[in-house]
């Protein structure tokens, strides 16, 4: 499985875009990149997902370059809820036929006013 | 569509001494996670089911941890004894990802155990 590695925390001002970024050196050829984000108490919630190029819904942006060796989620214009822990994931089929899910430490974005 | 449910959300228990944990995937979903998450850290897999077979269980201490999922649907994590250091927030998830598809998991809101 392929590490990622991402920044321990950020910190934005309400209005701004942020963009997390995420390396994963070893990622491999059927491996697609996916991004999580946890709030306290809860359980981590899908936010986008990408295998190259750029991928856009109705809550981020996904940008990967042509190497697919890092990835960066971008999120326009944040707000005070957004603040959270935003987690990159890198993984293609295991060793049955569902993909794994690997989560690393994951990125504590704070959101000020 | 319903979500994942867990129970219990919260136990309380003393080390030594038994516990189990339910989870009731989406319907239709034929993978299931199982995740402990320590506080402060990312969640990490304890093990993987598709349909009712086991596809990775390699970090599951299985000294002490045990989960089945009978009839490919709902499934139970079990620890028995407990000790001090299990004491984290156990995480269930399932989605509908098969050979060459890639889809988002779903996740419980989690039991959170503490062992006194």
């Amino acid at each position: 499985l392929a590490k990622t590695t991402q920044p321990i925390s950020m910190d934005s001002y309400e209005g701004q875009e942020v963009n997390i970024t995420c390396s994963h050196n070893n990622i491999a050829t059927n491996d697609y990149i996916t991004w999580y984000q946890q709030f306290p108490s809860q359980g981590p919630r899908f936010i986008i997902q990408g295998y190259k190029t750029k991928v856009t819904n109705e809550v981020a942006s996904l940008f990967i370059p042509a190497d697919r060796k890092s990835s960066t989620l971008s999120l326009p214009r944040v707000s005070l809820s957004d603040t959270a822990v935003y987690y990159c994931l890198v993984g293609g089929p295991g060793s049955g036929s569902a993909r794994q899910l690997t989560f690393g430490s994951g990125t504590q974005l704070t959101v000020l006013p | 569509e319903a979500g994942v449910a867990q129970s219990p959300r919260y136990k309380i228990i003393e080390k030594r001494q038994s516990v189990a944990f339910w989870c009731n995937p989406i319907s239709g979903h034929a993978t299931l996670y199982w995740y402990q998450q320590i506080l402060g850290q990312g969640p990490k897999l304890l093990i993987q089911f598709q349909n009712n077979g086991v596809v990775d269980d390699s970090q599951l201490p299985k000294d002490r941890f045990s989960a089945e999922r009978l009839k490919g649907v709902d499934s139970t994590l079990k620890i028995q004894p407990a000790k001090l250091e299990d004491s984290a927030v156990y995480l269930c998830a399932s989605s509908s990802a098969g050979v060459n598809r890639d889809t988002e998991a779903f996740f419980g809101q989690g039991t959170r155990l503490t062992v006194v």
